[in-house]
């Protein structure tokens, strides 16, 4: 069964520093990875998927890499700024007959303070 | 439409009372999910659909828990006879033809 660590639980630094959030899990056969961003009471937004065949994808300031034979992804935030403080939740989907259903880490609590 | 809408935003129940939480996905997209997020966790999954059949409901936590999409397109999850352990929040995501998901704002359900 697919386990999910996120660490930090929490972070807080000062707005335009570089920042590094951390995804573990423990099936190395992962179709691929997803990492959400939650903002309070709000539903989840895609930020990034990463395909088992990719190391890496990028999109704007995040940089999100995934390395299978370690069973670790991590989201790279640069310079960061105080509209990036929300929970930062990674996902891996196992593909095949899971039907790409997504097994959830408990999320960093980002806090970008100005 | 331009997003997974998801209705009511927030639902408080009485212990017993039955329950009816809708999800709209995004037009044209096969496949729809629904995970449970309790307060401070990461979403669990629940079940899935690939247009009208449900082909996993291996996450639904007890048979107080039924989900449909009869048509295809819009889907409904029923909780029965709610109880306190039943209060979270309900999200719906819907897929296309890649396998990124996308999600709806969910439905906060409080039991009291």
């Amino acid at each position: 069964k697919q386990e999910v660590t996120q660490i930090p639980a929490a972070l807080s630094v000062p707005e335009g520093e570089n920042l590094v959030l951390n995804c573990s899990f423990t099936d190395s056969a992962i179709y691929n990875l997803q990492w959400f961003r939650q903002d309070p009471g709000k539903g989840l937004t895609s930020l990034l998927l990463i395909q088992s065949s990719q190391r890496e994808q990028t999109s704007g300031r995040l940089n999100a890499s995934l390395d299978k034979s370690s069973g670790r992804s991590t989201l790279y935030i640069a310079a960061s700024q105080p509209g990036d403080s929300a929970t930062y939740l990674c996902a891996g989907n196992a593909g095949g007959t899971s039907y790409g259903k997504l097994t959830f880490g408990q999320g960093t609590i980002l806090t970008v303070h100005p | 439409g331009a997003g997974v809408s998801q209705s009511p935003r927030y639902k408080v129940a009485k212990r017993g009372q039955d329950v009816a939480l809708r999800c709209d996905p995004i037009s044209g997209h096969v496949s729809l999910f629904w995970y449970q997020q309790a307060l401070g966790q990461g979403p669990e999954f629940l079940t899935y659909f690939q247009n009208e059949a449900q082909l996993d409901k291996s996450g639904l936590p007890s048979d107080r828990f039924f989900a449909e999409r009869p048509e295809g397109s819009v889907s409904t999850l029923k909780i029965q006879r709610t109880q306190q352990e039943d209060s979270a929040v309900y999200l719906c995501a819907s897929r296309g033809l890649s396998y990124e998901q996308y999600f709806g704002p969910g439905t906060r359900l409080t039991v009291t």
